[in-house]
């Protein structure tokens, strides 16, 4: 199936730094990305919608200027964290699709972020 | 918005024991997928069901898509260890929103 490659896969930064994570598609070129957080044992919660030269669909409650997405091309997206506070460890991870709305999503890696 | 219930959050069985997880949407879904994430890992796609009352199989896996299009259920048969982790459904509705809704997920714990 297809890839999708996420790094770094673990970070540990400190409070008030900001810290990128990115999210390749390796073989399939992703016009859409998702990006989901998730706490630990409890489900993938989807924070936003990446488009491909456009802004990005944040959901309801997520902070769109302290999570900045970019997705400058059909292949990559990346998350900063800004201003990074310990509530905001968590494991996030990205969704791409091959095409369509209705095929499976292949997941990165994760990336497990500490702020300390 | 859209809300995915699915119970149990937790279930314990004895290996060789079937198990079930049930998903539960507020609204009708265009279509459910279901995946698999082992401890540590990230979830992997394990099967779509688009059409109403589909039944579809994987060897020990059974998985139903609910005449109405707003259930489904995750049946396995005779667990194994290799079975062990969390399985989540997750719905996509014919909205505007393009995003899987996941449910919180069911974590299979099987002892030996």
């Amino acid at each position: 199936g297809a890839v999708v490659s996420q790094h770094p896969s673990r970070v540990i930064c400190k409070s008030g730094t900001s810290v990128k994570i990115e999210c390749r598609s390796l073989d399939f070129q992703a016009t859409t990305m998702f990006w989901y957080r998730q706490f630990p044992k409890q489900s993938l919660m989807l924070m936003a919608t990446s488009n491909e030269g456009s802004k990005a669909t944040y959901e309801q409650g997520v902070e769109k200027d302290k999570f900045l997405i970019n997705h400058a091309s059909l292949t990559l997206s990346t998350l900063t964290v800004t201003s990074a506070h310990p509530e905001d460890s968590s494991f996030y991870i990205c969704s791409a699709r091959v095409s369509g709305r209705n095929t499976e999503a292949f997941f990165g890696q994760g990336t497990r972020l500490t702020v300390v | 918005g859209q809300q995915v219930m699915q119970i149990p959050q937790y279930q314990h069985v004895q290996e060789g024991e079937d198990f079930t997880t049930y998903c539960n949407s507020s609204t009708t879904l265009s279509n459910i997928q279901w995946y698999k994430q082992r401890p540590g890992g990230h979830p992997v796609f394990l099967i779509q069901l688009v059409k109403s009352g589909e039944v579809k199989k994987q060897k020990r896996l059974t998985f139903q898509f609910g005449e109405a299009k707003k259930n489904s259920s995750l049946h396995i048969t005779a667990t194994q260890t290799t079975d062990v982790g969390t399985y989540f459904c997750a719905g996509l509705t014919g909205g505007g929103a393009d995003g899987l809704t996941f449910g919180k997920g069911t974590h299979l714990i099987i002892q030996p």
